[in-house]
């Protein structure tokens, strides 16, 4: 079975900084792909960054980066240059591309991110 | 359409009623989940369909849970008896294609918010 970890409850960030999220997993499968999901006060579900596990290079999506560790199982996200927009609960999700999970992500429990201006 | 989108935005009904909730999956998406979100935390996986096909429903609670997807576009969650505890926000998504070397995200919906009296 697949499981994503999110041990950060809360953070915070004054506008213009940098920080950065944590997340773990686990899976026995190769292949799979990792997810960040970025969830406002609309409770709006949004694609932030995805990462495919084959790929030894970090994602890269304009102020969003991801350090993958792929021997530690660790997919943090770190967001550069914080806006006030950026406030929001983000999720962290996993996706086996083969095996019993097969088709479903899991997500972790969440992080709320608030940047203070 | 742009979007996934999802009918009615907000249900309330009383314990032991039916409710039946529709997506409406992107145009051309092959493949259609259902998640269900409480307050709070991170979306729990139901079912998902590719094409017409149910593929997984391990993720349903119980058997007073289904999900059709009749002509692989539209798809409807139903709930038989409602309970107290079916109260969240209940989510769709869809992707273009299932898993290969390019995996396409799933994109959310807005999600329908059931409130059980």
């Amino acid at each position: 079975a697949q499981t994503v970890t999110q041990s950060q409850p809360e953070m915070s960030v004054q506008e213009a900084e940098t920080v950065t999220l944590s997340c773990t997993y686990d899976t026995s499968e190769s292949n799979y792909y990792l997810f960040w999901y970025k969830q406002p006060p609309s409770r709006q579900m949004i694609l932030v960054i995805r990462q495919e596990a084959y790929k030894q290079q970090n994602a890269t999506e304009n102020r969003f980066s991801v350090n993958f560790q792929k021997a530690a199982k660790s997919f943090s996200l770190k967001i550069s240059d914080s806006q006030l927009g950026d406030t929001a609960m983000y999720f962290c999700a996993s996706f086996n591309a083969g095996g019993t999970s097969y088709g479903k992500l899991t997500f972790g429990q969440g992080t709320i991110l608030t940047v203070h201006p | 359409g742009a979007g996934v989108s999802q009918s009615p935005r907000y249900k309330v009904t009383k314990r032991g009623q039916d409710v039946a909730l529709r997506c409406d999956p992107i145009s051309g998406h092959v493949s259609l989940y259902w998640y269900r979100q409480a307050l709070g935390q991170g979306p729990e996986f139901l079912t998902y369909f590719n094409y017409e096909a149910q593929q997984d429903k391990s993720g349903l609670p119980n058997d007073r849970f289904s999900a059709e997807r009749p002509e692989g576009s539209i798809s409807t969650l139903t709930i038989q008896r409602t309970e107290q505890r079916d109260s969240a926000m209940y989510r769709c998504a869809s992707s273009l294609v299932l898993g290969g070397p390019s995996n396409q995200p799933q994109h959310f919906g807005d999600g329908t918010r059931l409130s059980i009296l």
